[in-house]
């Protein structure tokens, strides 16, 4: 069955810090694996994918993320953190069936300290 | 903004009363999938339509709910004798669907519903 799982619900980072915020997943298919961000009051927004090409992934605003088969993770990256990073961020898996729905995470919520 | 729009941003009704959320696609996107969120909660999945074909349901949508798609452009998602347990946050999303599991979501900006 498909599952992601996010360590930390809340994760706080000054600004310039880095940003690191966890994703694990469980799939029984090969996975295809995605960040979204979320502002408050508004829909979500793809960051970055991972369809089985790369195994570093880049995407937009600086992020970046990293397959890792061997520890069926997938975290979400920064260097340097800005302030208007602070977010709700979400990992989501492909569902296994031919409906390609995503599995999501519960999210970490990002604060970014001045 | 993604190119989906969702109608209305926000919703406040009373217990019993039906409701009916519209989501408007990106052009030429045949894939259109419903989700629900609630505070503290990622996404969960409600439905999805290929064209105007619904294809799945999930076990979370009960009678009282029903989406639509006529002509496989514009979807409606209806909750009738709404409880105080459906307030969340409508999310719709669609996708260009030349049938990639990997092709990205897009998502409208949802509409937040709260039930009294």
């Amino acid at each position: 069955a498909q599952s992601v799982t996010q360590l930390g619900s809340h994760v706080s980072v000054s600004e310039g810090a880095l940003v690191l915020l966890r994703c694990n997943y469980s799939s029984s298919v090969p996975p295809y694996l995605f960040w979204y961000v979320q502002y408050p009051n508004q829909g979500l927004q793809l960051l970055l994918k991972y369809t089985s090409a790369a195994t570093l992934v880049k995407g937009i605003n600086g992020f970046e993320a990293e397959f890792k088969k061997s520890e069926t993770s997938f975290h979400l990256t920064k260097p340097s953190a800005h302030m208007s990073d602070a977010a709700e961020y979400f990992c989501a898996v492909n569902g296994a069936g031919n409906n390609r729905k995503l599995i999501w995470g519960l999210g970490t919520s990002l604060a970014v300290n001045p | 903004d993604t190119g989906v729009s969702q109608n209305p941003r926000h919703k406040i009704t009373k217990r019993g009363q039906n409701v009916t959320f519209r989501c408007d696609p990106i052009s030429e996107h045949n894939r259109l999938y419903w989700y629900r969120q609630t505070l503290g909660q990622g996404p969960e999945f409600l439905t999805y339509f290929q064209n105007e074909a619904q294809l799945e349901k999930s076990r979370l949508l009960s009678d009282r709910f029903s989406a639509e798609r006529p002509k496989g452009s514009f979807s409606t998602l209806e909750i009738q004798r709404t409880e105080q347990g459906d307030s969340a946050m409508y999310l719709c999303a669609t996708v260009m669907g030349q049938g990639g599991i990997e092709e990205t979501q897009y998502f409208g900006p949802g509409t937040r519903l709260l039930v009294l």
